[in-house]
Protein backbone atom coordinates (compact mmCIF):
# COMPACT_ATOMS: atom_id res chain seq x y z
CA UNK A 1 0.00 0.00 0.00
CA UNK A 2 1.37 3.77 -1.00
CA UNK A 3 1.91 5.92 1.71
CA UNK A 4 2.51 9.40 1.26
CA UNK A 5 4.22 11.47 3.95
CA UNK A 6 4.58 15.44 4.32
CA UNK A 7 6.67 17.48 6.97
CA UNK A 8 6.26 19.35 8.68
CA UNK A 9 2.14 19.58 9.20
CA UNK A 10 2.56 22.82 10.56
CA UNK A 11 4.60 25.24 9.78
CA UNK A 12 4.85 29.38 10.75
CA UNK A 13 7.52 31.54 8.79
CA UNK A 14 7.89 35.11 8.97
CA UNK A 15 7.59 37.15 5.39
CA UNK A 16 11.00 37.36 4.12
CA UNK A 17 11.96 33.80 4.89
CA UNK A 18 13.11 30.74 2.87
CA UNK A 19 11.47 26.97 3.95
CA UNK A 20 11.09 23.66 2.37
CA UNK A 21 8.41 21.33 2.57
CA UNK A 22 9.06 17.69 2.06
CA UNK A 23 6.89 14.28 0.91
CA UNK A 24 8.20 11.44 0.83
CA UNK A 25 6.46 8.14 -0.63
CA UNK A 26 6.45 4.69 -0.25
CA UNK A 27 6.40 3.26 -3.51
CA UNK A 28 8.02 3.56 -6.88
CA UNK A 29 6.11 6.26 -9.04
CA UNK A 30 7.75 8.97 -11.37
CA UNK A 31 4.34 11.18 -10.85
CA UNK A 32 4.02 13.31 -8.08
CA UNK A 33 1.60 16.55 -8.08
CA UNK A 34 1.53 19.57 -5.45
CA UNK A 35 -1.69 21.23 -4.73
CA UNK A 36 -2.89 24.29 -2.36
CA UNK A 37 -5.69 24.64 -0.56
CA UNK A 38 -7.67 27.67 0.85
CA UNK A 39 -9.41 27.04 4.15
CA UNK A 40 -13.07 25.99 2.84
CA UNK A 41 -12.11 26.10 -0.44
CA UNK A 42 -11.13 23.10 -2.57
CA UNK A 43 -7.77 22.15 -4.24
CA UNK A 44 -6.02 24.47 -6.40
CA UNK A 45 -2.94 22.40 -9.00
CA UNK A 46 -0.04 23.90 -8.82
CA UNK A 47 2.55 21.39 -9.93
CA UNK A 48 2.88 18.43 -12.14
CA UNK A 49 6.23 16.35 -11.77
CA UNK A 50 6.41 13.72 -14.28
CA UNK A 51 10.51 12.19 -14.13
CA UNK A 52 13.53 11.76 -12.22
CA UNK A 53 15.19 15.23 -11.95
CA UNK A 54 12.25 17.30 -12.67
CA UNK A 55 11.93 21.19 -11.92
CA UNK A 56 9.71 23.71 -12.29
CA UNK A 57 8.81 27.16 -10.88
CA UNK A 58 6.22 29.17 -10.12
CA UNK A 59 7.00 32.58 -8.64
CA UNK A 60 7.88 32.02 -5.17
CA UNK A 61 7.21 28.43 -5.48
CA UNK A 62 9.66 25.56 -6.50
CA UNK A 63 9.16 22.26 -6.54
CA UNK A 64 11.54 19.01 -7.50
CA UNK A 65 11.09 15.06 -7.57
CA UNK A 66 14.27 12.62 -7.13
CA UNK A 67 12.21 9.21 -8.12
CA UNK A 68 15.34 7.24 -6.44
CA UNK A 69 14.44 8.89 -3.21
CA UNK A 70 11.04 8.44 -3.39
CA UNK A 71 10.94 12.60 -2.35
CA UNK A 72 9.57 15.73 -3.54
CA UNK A 73 10.47 19.47 -1.97
CA UNK A 74 8.33 21.95 -2.24
CA UNK A 75 10.66 25.73 -1.85
CA UNK A 76 9.10 29.03 -1.01
CA UNK A 77 11.58 31.48 -1.29
CA UNK A 78 10.69 35.15 0.65
CA UNK A 79 7.35 34.02 1.83
CA UNK A 80 4.29 36.37 1.62
CA UNK A 81 0.96 36.38 3.24
CA UNK A 82 -0.78 35.63 0.46
CA UNK A 83 0.82 32.24 0.32
CA UNK A 84 -0.54 31.10 3.63
CA UNK A 85 -2.40 28.17 3.29
CA UNK A 86 -2.12 24.29 3.46
CA UNK A 87 -0.28 22.32 0.66
CA UNK A 88 -0.83 18.61 -0.24
CA UNK A 89 1.31 16.45 -2.35
CA UNK A 90 0.10 13.42 -4.03
CA UNK A 91 1.48 10.47 -6.21
CA UNK A 92 -0.35 8.55 -9.03
CA UNK A 93 -0.47 5.36 -7.38
CA UNK A 94 -1.74 2.92 -10.63
CA UNK A 95 0.99 3.81 -13.38
CA UNK A 96 -1.20 6.74 -15.26
CA UNK A 97 -4.75 6.14 -14.07
CA UNK A 98 -4.23 8.78 -11.94
CA UNK A 99 -5.48 7.36 -9.07
CA UNK A 100 -3.76 9.74 -6.27
CA UNK A 101 -2.61 8.98 -3.04
CA UNK A 102 -2.45 11.99 -0.95
CA UNK A 103 0.09 13.40 1.94
CA UNK A 104 -1.59 14.91 4.67
CA UNK A 105 -1.16 18.51 4.16
CA UNK A 106 1.17 20.99 5.38
CA UNK A 107 -0.46 23.89 6.71
CA UNK A 108 1.70 26.70 6.33
CA UNK A 109 0.59 30.21 8.37
CA UNK A 110 2.92 33.18 7.17
CA UNK A 111 3.08 35.65 9.75
CA UNK A 112 4.25 39.71 8.24
CA UNK B 1 -17.28 29.71 -16.10
CA UNK B 2 -15.88 26.11 -17.22
CA UNK B 3 -14.38 24.70 -14.53
CA UNK B 4 -15.64 21.07 -12.71
CA UNK B 5 -18.76 22.15 -10.81
CA UNK B 6 -20.43 20.26 -7.64
CA UNK B 7 -24.31 20.61 -6.56
CA UNK B 8 -25.28 20.95 -3.57
CA UNK B 9 -22.49 22.87 -1.97
CA UNK B 10 -23.83 21.78 1.46
CA UNK B 11 -26.20 19.12 2.30
CA UNK B 12 -27.33 18.62 6.44
CA UNK B 13 -28.91 15.34 6.46
CA UNK B 14 -30.17 12.93 9.53
CA UNK B 15 -28.68 9.56 10.09
CA UNK B 16 -30.33 6.79 8.19
CA UNK B 17 -31.31 9.21 5.29
CA UNK B 18 -30.32 9.02 1.48
CA UNK B 19 -28.48 11.90 -0.45
CA UNK B 20 -27.37 12.38 -3.44
CA UNK B 21 -24.38 14.71 -5.25
CA UNK B 22 -24.11 16.17 -8.79
CA UNK B 23 -20.71 16.69 -10.45
CA UNK B 24 -20.09 18.41 -14.10
CA UNK B 25 -16.38 17.63 -15.13
CA UNK B 26 -15.02 19.71 -17.08
CA UNK B 27 -16.82 19.47 -20.76
CA UNK B 28 -13.82 17.76 -22.98
CA UNK B 29 -12.46 15.76 -19.98
CA UNK B 30 -13.12 12.28 -20.55
CA UNK B 31 -12.14 10.88 -16.48
CA UNK B 32 -13.76 11.88 -13.55
CA UNK B 33 -12.76 11.01 -9.99
CA UNK B 34 -14.65 11.19 -6.49
CA UNK B 35 -12.95 12.13 -3.37
CA UNK B 36 -13.66 12.31 0.25
CA UNK B 37 -11.66 14.99 3.03
CA UNK B 38 -12.28 15.18 6.17
CA UNK B 39 -10.98 17.90 8.47
CA UNK B 40 -7.68 18.32 8.92
CA UNK B 41 -7.34 14.83 6.51
CA UNK B 42 -6.03 15.03 2.76
CA UNK B 43 -8.53 13.64 0.09
CA UNK B 44 -8.85 9.89 -0.20
CA UNK B 45 -9.42 8.42 -3.33
CA UNK B 46 -13.15 6.38 -3.62
CA UNK B 47 -13.62 5.88 -6.58
CA UNK B 48 -13.01 7.09 -10.97
CA UNK B 49 -14.95 6.70 -14.22
CA UNK B 50 -13.14 6.65 -17.64
CA UNK B 51 -15.97 7.85 -19.71
CA UNK B 52 -18.98 6.34 -18.43
CA UNK B 53 -17.32 2.88 -16.67
CA UNK B 54 -16.54 3.03 -13.90
CA UNK B 55 -12.66 1.91 -13.20
CA UNK B 56 -12.29 1.21 -10.20
CA UNK B 57 -14.01 1.53 -6.46
CA UNK B 58 -11.80 1.63 -3.32
CA UNK B 59 -12.15 -0.56 -0.38
CA UNK B 60 -13.26 2.85 1.47
CA UNK B 61 -16.54 2.46 -1.07
CA UNK B 62 -18.77 0.57 1.26
CA UNK B 63 -22.16 -0.98 -0.47
CA UNK B 64 -23.67 2.41 0.56
CA UNK B 65 -22.33 3.86 -1.70
CA UNK B 66 -22.48 4.23 -5.34
CA UNK B 67 -21.53 6.17 -8.14
CA UNK B 68 -22.94 6.44 -11.77
CA UNK B 69 -21.16 8.82 -14.92
CA UNK B 70 -24.70 7.40 -17.27
CA UNK B 71 -23.84 9.32 -20.16
CA UNK B 72 -19.83 9.93 -19.42
CA UNK B 73 -20.95 13.52 -18.47
CA UNK B 74 -22.04 14.51 -15.67
CA UNK B 75 -21.35 11.89 -12.48
CA UNK B 76 -23.85 11.29 -9.34
CA UNK B 77 -22.38 9.92 -5.93
CA UNK B 78 -25.21 8.82 -3.82
CA UNK B 79 -24.92 7.25 0.04
CA UNK B 80 -27.73 5.48 1.27
CA UNK B 81 -28.77 5.11 4.79
CA UNK B 82 -26.18 7.95 6.24
CA UNK B 83 -24.24 7.27 8.86
CA UNK B 84 -22.54 9.76 11.28
CA UNK B 85 -19.11 8.85 9.83
CA UNK B 86 -20.09 10.05 6.08
CA UNK B 87 -19.95 13.84 7.33
CA UNK B 88 -16.93 14.86 5.23
CA UNK B 89 -16.20 16.87 2.09
CA UNK B 90 -17.15 14.90 -1.06
CA UNK B 91 -14.88 16.50 -4.38
CA UNK B 92 -15.45 15.89 -7.75
CA UNK B 93 -12.17 16.04 -10.51
CA UNK B 94 -11.54 15.63 -14.08
CA UNK B 95 -8.57 15.57 -16.31
CA UNK B 96 -7.97 14.63 -19.95
CA UNK B 97 -6.73 11.50 -19.27
CA UNK B 98 -3.48 11.51 -20.61
CA UNK B 99 -1.42 10.99 -17.82
CA UNK B 100 0.54 14.50 -17.96
CA UNK B 101 -2.04 16.43 -17.14
CA UNK B 102 -3.28 17.43 -13.62
CA UNK B 103 -6.61 16.74 -12.06
CA UNK B 104 -9.17 19.62 -11.39
CA UNK B 105 -11.20 19.89 -8.61
CA UNK B 106 -14.54 21.16 -7.98
CA UNK B 107 -15.71 23.47 -5.11
CA UNK B 108 -16.61 20.62 -3.52
CA UNK B 109 -20.20 19.07 -1.11
CA UNK B 110 -19.96 19.31 1.92
CA UNK B 111 -22.55 16.50 4.24
CA UNK B 112 -22.94 16.74 7.75
CA UNK B 113 -25.01 13.88 9.15
CA UNK B 114 -26.63 14.69 12.30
Amino acid sequence: ELKVEQNPLFLSMQEGKNYTIYCNYSTTSDRLYWYRQDPGKSLESLFVLLSNGAVKQEGRLMASLDTKARLSTLHITAAVHDLSATYFCAVDWNQGAQKLVFGQGTRLTINP
Amino acid sequence: DTGVSQNPRHKITKRGQNVTFRCDPISEHNRLYWYRQTLGQGPEFLTYFQNEAQLEKSRLLSDRFSAERPKGSFSTLEIQRTEQGDSAMYLCASSSGPWQETQYFGPGTRLLVL
